[in-house]
Protein backbone atom coordinates (compact mmCIF):
# COMPACT_ATOMS: atom_id res chain seq x y z
CA UNK A 1 0.00 0.00 0.00
CA UNK A 2 1.69 3.11 -1.15
CA UNK A 3 -0.43 5.32 1.51
CA UNK A 4 2.04 4.58 3.96
CA UNK A 5 5.92 4.44 2.99
CA UNK A 6 8.78 4.14 5.69
CA UNK A 7 12.82 4.96 5.28
CA UNK A 8 15.09 4.05 5.06
CA UNK A 9 14.15 0.01 4.17
CA UNK A 10 16.75 -1.28 5.14
CA UNK A 11 19.75 -0.53 7.68
CA UNK A 12 22.92 -1.43 8.95
CA UNK A 13 24.22 0.28 12.04
CA UNK A 14 27.05 -0.16 14.63
CA UNK A 15 26.22 -0.19 18.49
CA UNK A 16 25.94 2.91 20.12
CA UNK A 17 25.04 4.83 17.19
CA UNK A 18 22.15 6.79 17.20
CA UNK A 19 19.51 6.01 14.41
CA UNK A 20 16.09 7.54 13.06
CA UNK A 21 13.37 5.57 11.06
CA UNK A 22 10.67 7.37 9.23
CA UNK A 23 7.17 6.47 8.61
CA UNK A 24 4.43 9.02 6.35
CA UNK A 25 0.98 8.72 5.35
CA UNK A 26 -0.91 10.13 3.36
CA UNK A 27 -4.49 8.37 4.65
CA UNK A 28 -5.33 10.86 6.45
CA UNK A 29 -5.48 8.67 9.48
CA UNK A 30 -5.06 10.12 12.82
CA UNK A 31 -4.19 7.20 14.39
CA UNK A 32 -0.49 5.79 14.06
CA UNK A 33 1.97 3.11 15.49
CA UNK A 34 5.51 1.50 15.33
CA UNK A 35 5.58 -2.25 15.76
CA UNK A 36 9.00 -4.69 15.79
CA UNK A 37 8.63 -8.13 14.65
CA UNK A 38 10.92 -10.96 15.53
CA UNK A 39 10.47 -14.25 14.54
CA UNK A 40 8.58 -16.39 16.98
CA UNK A 41 7.44 -13.21 18.96
CA UNK A 42 5.26 -11.61 16.07
CA UNK A 43 4.27 -7.95 16.17
CA UNK A 44 5.45 -5.91 19.54
CA UNK A 45 3.94 -2.45 20.00
CA UNK A 46 7.05 0.23 20.70
CA UNK A 47 4.79 3.47 20.44
CA UNK A 48 1.57 4.57 19.30
CA UNK A 49 -0.14 8.34 18.88
CA UNK A 50 -3.64 8.66 18.39
CA UNK A 51 -2.95 12.65 17.43
CA UNK A 52 -0.14 15.19 17.30
CA UNK A 53 -0.39 15.62 20.84
CA UNK A 54 -0.40 12.56 21.91
CA UNK A 55 2.32 9.75 22.57
CA UNK A 56 1.95 7.00 24.53
CA UNK A 57 4.54 3.39 25.23
CA UNK A 58 3.61 0.05 23.85
CA UNK A 59 4.39 -3.51 25.72
CA UNK A 60 8.20 -2.29 24.77
CA UNK A 61 9.20 0.82 24.51
CA UNK A 62 12.77 0.81 26.78
CA UNK A 63 15.13 1.97 24.49
CA UNK A 64 13.00 3.98 22.05
CA UNK A 65 11.71 7.39 21.21
CA UNK A 66 9.01 8.60 18.77
CA UNK A 67 8.19 12.27 17.64
CA UNK A 68 5.27 13.20 15.55
CA UNK A 69 5.79 15.79 13.44
CA UNK A 70 2.69 16.35 11.63
CA UNK A 71 -0.41 14.45 11.49
CA UNK A 72 1.04 12.16 8.09
CA UNK A 73 4.49 11.78 10.04
CA UNK A 74 5.63 9.51 12.78
CA UNK A 75 9.32 9.06 13.43
CA UNK A 76 10.87 6.20 15.52
CA UNK A 77 14.65 7.04 17.25
CA UNK A 78 17.33 4.50 19.19
CA UNK A 79 19.29 6.63 20.45
CA UNK A 80 21.72 4.00 21.20
CA UNK A 81 21.11 1.36 19.28
CA UNK A 82 22.21 -2.60 20.34
CA UNK A 83 22.43 -5.80 18.60
CA UNK A 84 19.07 -6.72 20.09
CA UNK A 85 17.55 -3.87 18.35
CA UNK A 86 18.26 -6.20 15.21
CA UNK A 87 14.63 -6.70 13.92
CA UNK A 88 12.10 -5.84 11.39
CA UNK A 89 10.43 -2.79 12.19
CA UNK A 90 6.90 -1.93 10.79
CA UNK A 91 4.82 1.77 11.12
CA UNK A 92 1.10 1.45 10.73
CA UNK A 93 -1.68 4.03 10.65
CA UNK A 94 -5.72 3.61 11.78
CA UNK A 95 -8.71 6.00 11.22
CA UNK A 96 -11.01 6.24 14.28
CA UNK A 97 -12.26 3.23 16.10
CA UNK A 98 -11.86 -0.63 15.41
CA UNK A 99 -11.00 -0.27 11.67
CA UNK A 100 -8.11 -1.66 9.45
CA UNK A 101 -4.62 -1.33 10.85
CA UNK A 102 -2.93 -0.46 7.17
CA UNK A 103 1.09 -1.10 7.40
CA UNK A 104 3.98 0.30 5.89
CA UNK A 105 6.19 -2.05 4.23
CA UNK A 106 8.63 -2.46 6.70
CA UNK A 107 12.70 -1.41 7.87
CA UNK A 108 14.59 -4.06 7.87
CA UNK A 109 17.39 -2.70 10.57
CA UNK A 110 20.35 -4.87 11.78
CA UNK A 111 22.34 -3.45 14.46
CA UNK A 112 26.14 -4.60 14.71
CA UNK B 1 -2.76 -5.52 30.17
CA UNK B 2 -4.16 -8.10 27.33
CA UNK B 3 -2.12 -11.05 26.45
CA UNK B 4 -2.72 -13.21 23.25
CA UNK B 5 -1.95 -16.65 23.06
CA UNK B 6 -1.74 -18.06 19.12
CA UNK B 7 -1.27 -21.90 18.14
CA UNK B 8 0.42 -23.71 16.64
CA UNK B 9 3.32 -22.09 15.45
CA UNK B 10 3.67 -23.65 12.42
CA UNK B 11 1.02 -25.63 10.22
CA UNK B 12 1.26 -27.89 6.76
CA UNK B 13 -1.67 -28.86 5.37
CA UNK B 14 -2.47 -30.72 1.79
CA UNK B 15 -3.70 -28.68 -1.22
CA UNK B 16 -7.89 -28.58 -0.82
CA UNK B 17 -7.35 -29.77 2.94
CA UNK B 18 -8.80 -26.96 5.46
CA UNK B 19 -6.36 -25.43 7.91
CA UNK B 20 -7.57 -23.80 11.62
CA UNK B 21 -5.73 -21.39 13.73
CA UNK B 22 -6.66 -20.76 17.08
CA UNK B 23 -6.10 -17.82 19.43
CA UNK B 24 -6.97 -17.45 23.16
CA UNK B 25 -7.20 -13.89 25.11
CA UNK B 26 -6.96 -12.73 28.70
CA UNK B 27 -9.06 -9.52 29.02
CA UNK B 28 -12.27 -9.89 28.74
CA UNK B 29 -13.11 -6.31 27.41
CA UNK B 30 -12.10 -6.88 24.54
CA UNK B 31 -14.40 -6.66 21.62
CA UNK B 32 -12.31 -6.64 18.15
CA UNK B 33 -9.94 -9.54 16.66
CA UNK B 34 -9.00 -9.07 13.52
CA UNK B 35 -6.61 -11.52 11.61
CA UNK B 36 -3.80 -10.72 9.42
CA UNK B 37 -1.86 -12.39 6.52
CA UNK B 38 1.56 -11.48 5.63
CA UNK B 39 3.16 -13.31 2.98
CA UNK B 40 7.16 -13.91 2.77
CA UNK B 41 8.67 -10.44 2.19
CA UNK B 42 5.62 -8.49 2.72
CA UNK B 43 3.99 -6.26 4.93
CA UNK B 44 0.87 -6.97 7.13
CA UNK B 45 -2.54 -7.16 5.76
CA UNK B 46 -6.27 -7.59 7.64
CA UNK B 47 -7.95 -10.57 5.98
CA UNK B 48 -10.69 -10.54 7.96
CA UNK B 49 -11.68 -9.14 11.61
CA UNK B 50 -15.07 -10.00 14.20
CA UNK B 51 -16.74 -8.10 16.67
CA UNK B 52 -17.74 -9.33 20.19
CA UNK B 53 -21.58 -9.00 19.34
CA UNK B 54 -21.00 -11.40 16.64
CA UNK B 55 -20.36 -15.08 16.55
CA UNK B 56 -18.96 -16.21 13.30
CA UNK B 57 -18.30 -14.20 10.15
CA UNK B 58 -17.12 -15.19 6.47
CA UNK B 59 -15.81 -14.18 3.55
CA UNK B 60 -15.55 -16.75 0.76
CA UNK B 61 -12.65 -19.53 1.86
CA UNK B 62 -11.76 -17.95 5.36
CA UNK B 63 -14.48 -17.51 8.56
CA UNK B 64 -13.64 -16.73 12.24
CA UNK B 65 -15.76 -17.77 14.79
CA UNK B 66 -15.68 -16.17 18.44
CA UNK B 67 -16.34 -17.66 21.92
CA UNK B 68 -16.10 -15.21 24.60
CA UNK B 69 -16.58 -17.36 27.05
CA UNK B 70 -14.35 -19.58 26.42
CA UNK B 71 -12.51 -16.49 25.21
CA UNK B 72 -10.94 -17.76 22.45
CA UNK B 73 -11.55 -17.09 18.31
CA UNK B 74 -10.22 -19.36 15.30
CA UNK B 75 -9.16 -18.65 11.97
CA UNK B 76 -10.98 -21.24 9.17
CA UNK B 77 -9.15 -21.39 6.28
CA UNK B 78 -11.21 -23.99 3.82
CA UNK B 79 -9.99 -25.16 0.20
CA UNK B 80 -6.74 -23.95 0.63
CA UNK B 81 -4.54 -23.02 -2.32
CA UNK B 82 -0.70 -22.34 -2.43
CA UNK B 83 -1.56 -18.95 -2.21
CA UNK B 84 -2.73 -19.36 0.90
CA UNK B 85 1.04 -19.24 2.14
CA UNK B 86 1.92 -17.28 4.38
CA UNK B 87 2.18 -16.03 8.29
CA UNK B 88 -1.31 -15.21 10.13
CA UNK B 89 -1.35 -12.86 12.81
CA UNK B 90 -4.18 -12.98 15.09
CA UNK B 91 -4.98 -9.62 17.29
CA UNK B 92 -7.29 -8.38 19.94
CA UNK B 93 -8.44 -4.88 21.08
CA UNK B 94 -9.48 -4.32 24.51
CA UNK B 95 -12.74 -2.05 25.06
CA UNK B 96 -12.11 1.76 25.00
CA UNK B 97 -8.02 1.65 23.56
CA UNK B 98 -7.43 1.42 19.48
CA UNK B 99 -4.48 -0.44 20.18
CA UNK B 100 -3.72 -4.09 19.31
CA UNK B 101 -2.20 -6.96 20.83
CA UNK B 102 -0.97 -9.54 18.26
CA UNK B 103 -0.34 -13.09 18.86
CA UNK B 104 2.98 -14.61 17.75
CA UNK B 105 1.84 -16.05 14.31
CA UNK B 106 1.56 -19.18 12.52
CA UNK B 107 3.48 -20.23 9.95
CA UNK B 108 0.67 -21.72 7.07
CA UNK B 109 2.69 -23.73 4.64
CA UNK B 110 0.15 -25.20 1.70
CA UNK B 111 1.84 -28.61 -0.16
CA UNK B 112 1.06 -28.66 -3.87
Amino acid sequence: DADVTQTPRNRITKTGKRIMLECSQTKGHDRMYWYRQDPGLGLRLIYYSFDVKDINKGEISDGYSVSRQAQAKFSLSLESAIPNQTALYFCATSDRGWTEQYFGPGTRLTVT
Amino acid sequence: GENVEQHPSTLSVQEGDSAVIKCTYSDSASNYFPWYKQELGKRPQLIIDIRSNVGEKKDQRIAVTLNKTAKHFSLHITETQPEDSAVYFCAASVLGNEKLTFGTGTRLTIIP
